[in-house]
């Protein structure tokens, strides 16, 4: 059964990079069967698909982020990041990393969450 | 871009059926997948491709989708399904409904 577990900093500033890293554990994520991706969830607010990325590399964004999105792969480390460039307020959130098999698939595992809060 | 619409709110008393919709252009001709989100926890799939249901999930827990709406149907309903419920889709990307707050009263 696979596990992801994001990490990063909780507080980043105004006009900075977010990053943050999901590591996979249970599987690899150079799995043909797999796309890995990013959801947000401001508070007290909905959900809200970020982007995915297939070990390949490819990658597919939210057309609203998409100008400020990176989503990377790193099969040594069975990891991939996210990276979203000039955050404002707006962008604070609990940021999840989940799974989905390829298609048109829901997302079957999920981190736990991490809360990045955009502050002076 | 494709737009999903849920009810804010659903309430319903303990042992009876609740039903969340989710409302779509044509959505019929999309998979619809639902989770459960409680309070400080990620959401958990309950539901995947309409009507299945992932392993572990109550058999009270059910979906149907025809037309511009899908249904999760919620029957017996417990204390511990009070959650908020998000409907998804695929479209050229990948788009969740607002979100519905369920309250068992």
């Amino acid at each position: 059964q696979l596990q992801l577990q994001e990490s990063g900093p909780g507080l980043v500033k105004p006009s900075e990079t977010l990053s943050l890293t999901c590591t996979v554990s249970g599987g690899s994520i150079s799995s043909s069967s797999y796309y890995w991706g990013w959801i947000r969830q401001p508070p007290g607010k909905g959900l809200e698909w970020i982007g995915s990325i297939y070990y390949s590399g490819s990658t597919y964004y939210n057309p609203s982020l998409k100008s400020r999105v990176t989503i990377s792969v790193d099969t040594s480390k069975n990891q991939f990041s996210l990276k979203l460039s000039s955050v404002t307020a707006a962008d604070t959130a609990v940021y999840y990393c989940a799974s989905r098999i390829v298609g048109a698939a829901p997302f079957d595992y999920w981190g736990q969450g991490t809360l990045v809060t955009v502050s002076s | 871009s494709y737009v999903l619409t849920q009810p804010p709110s659903v309430s319903v008393a303990p042992g009876k059926t609740a039903r969340i919709t989710c409302g779509g252009n044509n959505i019929g001709s999309k998979s619809v997948h639902w989770y459960q989100q409680k309070p400080g926890q990620a959401p958990v799939l309950v539901i995947y491709y309409d009507s299945d249901r992932p392993s572990g999930i109550p058999e009270r827990f059910s979906g149907s989708n025809s037309g511009n709406t899908a249904t999760l149907t919620i029957s017996r309903v417990e204390a511990g399904d009070e959650a908020d419920y998000y409907c998804q889709v695929w479209d050229s990307s990948s788009v969740f409904g607002g979100g519905t707050k369920l309250t068992v009263l």
